[in-house]
């Protein structure tokens, strides 16, 4: 079946600087994205969403942007904080379904 | 509350034997969704309510599994005869608009053993 993933399952970063992390989906029905941060033991917390309609969405310290023609979003976090550390996934929601593979771990060091 | 409420946090039970899992959604949200995220691993759909409608139940991995939701708030997810293979982590969202801006519990950590 059709899947989210990332592209790269670990990023270290150095705390400062700016984190952009990659995901490509492949359901090019897929209209709804929603970026989620999972600390451990913790349930997955809502970051920030788009829809297929916009190409770039900004939040607190946030931005994500969305390219249709090869299917690929991103997280752009500033100035990456040690709070920062987690386990980021992007969500894609087909109907009401929402679906994210193993996500990204983001690292910040200090 | 503020957020969506699971309980128990922790969950270690022996293998044969049925467990119950709890969800207390957002006052307001109509949407309930249950999912499974086993170790390592993405988000597996189990079952989604919504408001009075019929359950889409579609998700479910089995005839073991099942969920209900009493008075359109709060929902049961309960596991019979579990096996090993149904450890995972257990969690619950809801929503106010169906498939839109789903917000998570902390989860059940299911272990069985």
């Amino acid at each position: 079946g059709e899947s989210v993933g990332l592209h790269l399952p670990t990023l270290s970063v150095q705390e400062g600087d700016n984190s952009i992390i990659n995901c490509a989906y492949s359901n090019s029905a897929s209209d709804y994205f929603i970026w989620y941060k999972q600390e451990s033991g913790k349930g997955p917390q809502f970051i920030i969403d788009i829809r297929s309609n916009m190409d770039k969405r900004q939040g607190q310290r946030v931005t994500v942007l969305l390219n249709k023609t090869v299917k690929h979003l991103s997280l752009q976090i500033a100035a990456t904080q040690p709070g920062d550390s987690a386990v980021y996934f992007c969500a894609e929601i087909t109907d009401y379904k929402l679906s994210f593979g193993a996500g990204t771990t983001v690292t910040v060091r200090a | 509350g503020a957020g969506v409420s699971q309980s128990p946090s922790n969950k270690v039970t022996e293998k044969g034997k049925d467990v119950e899992l709890r969800c207390d959604p957002i006052s307001g949200h109509t949407a309930l969704y249950w999912y499974r995220q086993s170790l390592g691993q993405g988000l597996e759909f189990l079952i989604y309510f919504q408001g009075n409608s019929a359950p889409d139940k579609s998700g479910l991995p089995s005839d073991r599994f099942s969920a209900e939701r009493t008075g359109g708030s709060v929902s049961t997810l309960t596991i019979q005869r579990t096996q090993q293979e149904d450890s995972a982590v257990y969690l619950c969202a809801s929503s106010v608009t169906p498939g839109e801006k789903l917000f998570f519990g902390s989860g059940t950590q299911l272990s069985v053993l």
